[in-house]
């Protein structure tokens, strides 16, 4: 496989649940992304890790807990969801974390379109 | 201070006509504009990208204009196809310690064949 995976690609669940979306990257990058995608709303970064370290949380509620095992695996463990939070999560790559202004091109996942009862 | 707005929220147009997608930012340290494309189903993938130290870039179709006084850019897509129907995200990096993407609400553009 190549590029960035994403699964599950559709998940539902209650507001009790506890689920995890995982994502894979075969890019051999050392920056990982989750992002937000909500309909009619600009991509909203959730958290960033370089070399499996944290570097950013965006602000983001605490029932959403990332994990970076590795260069290569990200996850995100979902509980006690609210229906807010249905939406596409998008999983990104880049090839390092530029440390002056300039370009960071991102590679994406699908997605997984998570719907929260 | 961070914000890129986007518009129009979605917009058709016919094959062969131009479409076009303007985008205005507000922080003066942003350097690296890039654009991205999204198909029903599939992530986003960069399309073309520009740095303000030139006006204008053309790849194929594609043409980012930039104006660094007016703080804003555009996506011109020449002879549109209806392959071109996707939704397209401006974004702007610059000024932080990472070159964070800051993206668009994103257009919904439709091509009619």
């Amino acid at each position: 496989e190549t590029g960035v995976t994403q699964t599950p690609r559709h998940l539902v669940m209650g507001m009790t649940n506890k689920k995890s979306l995982k994502c894979e990257q075969h890019l051999g990058h050392n920056a990982m992304y989750w992002y937000k995608q909500s309909a009619k709303k600009p991509l909203e970064l959730m958290f960033v890790y370089s070399l499996e370290e944290r570097v950013e949380n965006n602000s983001v509620p605490s029932r959403f807990s990332p994990e970076c095992p590795n260069s290569s695996h990200l996850f995100l463990h979902l509980h006690t969801l609210q229906p807010e939070d249905s939406a596409l999560y998008l999983c990104a790559s880049s090839p390092d974390l530029l440390r002056i202004s300039g370009a960071n091109v991102l590679t994406f996942g699908a997605g997984s379109r998570l719907t929260v009862l | 201070q961070q914000q890129v707005k986007q518009s129009p929220q979605s917009l058709i147009v016919q094959k062969g006509g131009i479409s076009i997608i303007n985008c205005a930012y507000e922080n003066t340290a942003f350097d690296y504009f890039p654009w991205y494309q999204q198909f029903p189903g599939k992530g986003p993938a960069l399309l073309i990208a520009i740095r303000p130290d030139v006006s204008e870039k053309k790849e194929g179709r594609f043409t980012i204009s930039f104006n660094k006084s007016a703080k804003q850019f555009s996506l011109h897509i020449m002879d549109s196809q209806p392959g071109d129907s996707a939704t397209y995200f401006c974004a702007a990096s610059g000024g932080t310690s990472y070159g964070k993407l800051t993206f668009g609400q994103g257009t919904i553009l439709t091509v009619h064949p």
